[in-house]
Parts: structure tokens; sequence; C-alpha cells
């Protein structure tokens, strides 16, 4: 699978988006992106996922660019309990398996 | 259902000594995983299970890790002479055959002192 590249943290502001960035530039043609978060003291979350089309569902929105390189997460109107670490991580969806790999993420932190 | 059941949520053992965690999955869930999760890093891929088929094991789990699934419903996860580096978070997880993602349990806390 893919590596990717998400910064170490971010602040976001109570009730601002929050845009996590994420790079997979050696994304390959059959990987999906998905995202994760483990708030604390809790097991990982799954937030959203998609191939190449923006995707939105009641938790986020999934902007991946078009070469497929790099993507976003966004959380529109964050809340203090969207404090987590968010997880990118890119796999290809098959039979044999489908484990994730985990990277370090990306703590977001929102502020009040 | 209420989601993804490991217990205990905590377990503190002395070294050397053998504990066992179990993870009940979602019941149509018919994949089942283990990852490993210590402070600071995200979770690491232990062993996977195809109803009670074991299909992968990672790297990391030594020969005093065992796990199973004997009727492809509930897992256990044994160490065996426990060191202090195994001090870590036990996630399980499960999945349905080709299904978009993972529900996570909410894992147990094992400290070896």
């Amino acid at each position: 699978d893919a590596k990717t590249t998400q910064p170490t943290s971010m602040d976001c502001a109570e009730g601002r988006a929050a845009n996590l960035p994420c790079n997979h530039s050696t994304i390959s043609g059959n990987e999906y992106v998905y995202w994760y978060r483990q708030i604390h003291s809790q097991g990982p979350q799954y937030i959203i996922h998609g191939l190449k089309n923006n995707e939105t569902n009641e938790m986020a929105s999934l902007i991946i660019t078009e070469d497929r390189k790099s993507s976003t997460l966004i959380l529109p109107h964050a809340t203090l309990r969207d404090t987590a670490v968010y997880y990118c991580i890119v796999r290809v969806w098959n039979n044999a398996g489908n484990m994730l790999t985990f990277g370090g993420g990306t703590r977001l932190m929102v502020k009040p | 259902d209420t989601g993804v059941s490991q217990n205990p949520r905590h377990k503190i053992t002395k070294r050397g000594q053998n504990v066992t965690f179990r993870c009940d999955p979602i019941s149509e869930h018919n994949r089942l995983y283990w990852y490993r999760q210590t402070l600071g890093q995200g979770p690491e891929f232990l062993t996977y299970f195809q109803n009670e088929a074991q299909l992968e094991k990672s790297r990391l789990l030594s020969d005093r890790f065992s796990a199973e699934r004997p009727k492809g419903s509930f897992s256990t996860l044994e160490i065996q002479r426990t060191e202090q580096g195994d001090s870590a978070m036990y996630l399980c997880a499960s999945a349905k055959t080709d299904s978009s993602g993972y529900t996570f349990g909410s894992g147990t806390r094992l400290t070896v002192v």
C-alpha cells in the first residue's frame, strides 16, 4: 500500500472548517483513500473513503485532487468533540485481508 | 448489536505472566483483525481472521503471541511470558467481506510491570 504524509498537528477554532491535508504521491490506480479518526482512549473510527471522486457524508467531505496524489478531509463545522488524531490511509480494495496500515496521523486540536 | 466488544478494558500483569484478551465482533462480520498501539503511534497490524481461519500474521506477532477464533465468532489473543515491551493498547476490529470500513473496539490496555 502507498505511504501517506500528514502534518503532525493542527489547530482549528470551534465552529470553523477543519481542513486536514494528506499527500499520497505514490498512490496506485486501484488504491482507495480512507480516513479514520481516533479520539483519546477509544479505537479508531471510520470517517469516509473515496477513489477519485469527491465524497461527502454526515461526518465529513473528502476532496481528492485530479492526479490523486493528495487529498483533504474537511470537517465543515468543527466542534470540541472533533479533537482527535486523524489518519489518512491508502489501500487496495481486494478480498485478501484488506488490513489497514496506519501512519502517525494528524493530531487535530479544536479550540474554543 | 452494540459494536465490537473487548474485554477486559484494562489489564495489569507482572512480567512473565500469561494474559488473554477477548474480542466479540459484530455478529455478521466474518473478518476480524487484531492491532497493537503504543503511546503516540498509530495502530500496528498483528493478525487477521476470515471466519475461523487465521489468514495473515505480522512479523510483530512473536511466538509468545497466539490468536484464535475457534467458531468464527469471538476471538482471543494470548500473550505468554509477558515482557515490559508488550505494554500497549490491543485493538480488535471487525468487517464484512468487501465492506468499506472496519469497526474497532475500544481496546484492552495492557500494562506489564
